[in-house]
């Protein structure tokens, strides 16, 4: 199957610090991406549509220029998390379409504010 | 609002026989639904998919079904082994849109 690769895998920052995710499709190209949060035990909750060369989609109650989204290519989509605190402690997946329906996932970023 | 729900948190199963995980959705707009299995701290694994023209997708051990009318779908593994076990979730979006996921089910596999 297509192959999504997500990078870091874990990461530990300071807080009041940035950090970028990056989320790449690394053998097909993805017109669109999707940025999901995972809190403990719960679901996967969507937080932005990315799609190649435009402003990023937010859902609602995602603050937008605390996430910023960059999807610069049809291989690569980033997410940074702006003046880090705690609370953005989480599980970051990215997941890319490759037409149709089907998407794929990236392994994540486990993201540790201390 | 959570569209797409998995009532049972958890689930235990002896190896051997059958797991079945159910979900239920709200919005009668869906046409794609998949089943993701994850493993902690790792990105979701695509398991099988099912579209709203059919109401039964069979992959290996894994099937899905899909009762348009109730709004269910469950997944059925059957034998279940010790390595099935993980967090599960039901997935489903309307075409060309995003995937709304289940709270997920945490299946055990007793050996």
């Amino acid at each position: 199957g297509a192959v999504v690769s997500q990078h870091p895998s874990w990461v530990i920052c300071k807080s009041g610090t940035s950090v970028k995710i990056e989320c790449r499709s690394l053998d097909f190209q993805a017109t669109t991406m999707f940025w999901y949060r995972q809190f403990p035990k719960q679901s996967l909750m969507l937080m932005a549509t990315s799609n190649e060369g435009s402003k990023a989609t937010y859902e609602q109650g995602v603050e937008k220029d605390k996430f910023l989204i960059n999807h610069a290519s049809l291989t690569l989509s980033t997410l940074t998390v702006t003046s880090a605190h705690p609370e953005d402690s989480s599980f970051y997946i990215c997941s890319a379409r490759r037409g149709g329906t089907e998407a794929f996932f990236g392994q994540g970023t486990r993201l540790t504010v201390v | 609002d959570q569209q797409v729900k998995q009532n049972s948190p958890s689930l235990s199963v002896q190896e051997g026989r059958i797991s079945i995980l159910n979900c239920d959705y709200t919005n009668s707009m869906f046409d794609y639904f998949l089943w993701y299995k994850k493993y902690p701290a790792e990105g979701p694994t695509f398991l099988i998919s099912i579209s709203s023209i059919k109401d039964k997708n069979e992959d290996g051990r894994f099937t899905v079904f899909l009762n348009k009318s109730a709004k269910h779908l469950s997944l059925h593994i059957v034998p279940s082994q010790p390595g099935d076990s993980a967090v599960y979730f039901c997935a489903a979006s309307n075409t060309g849109n995003q995937f709304y996921f289940g709270t997920g089910t945490s299946l055990t596999v007793i050996p």
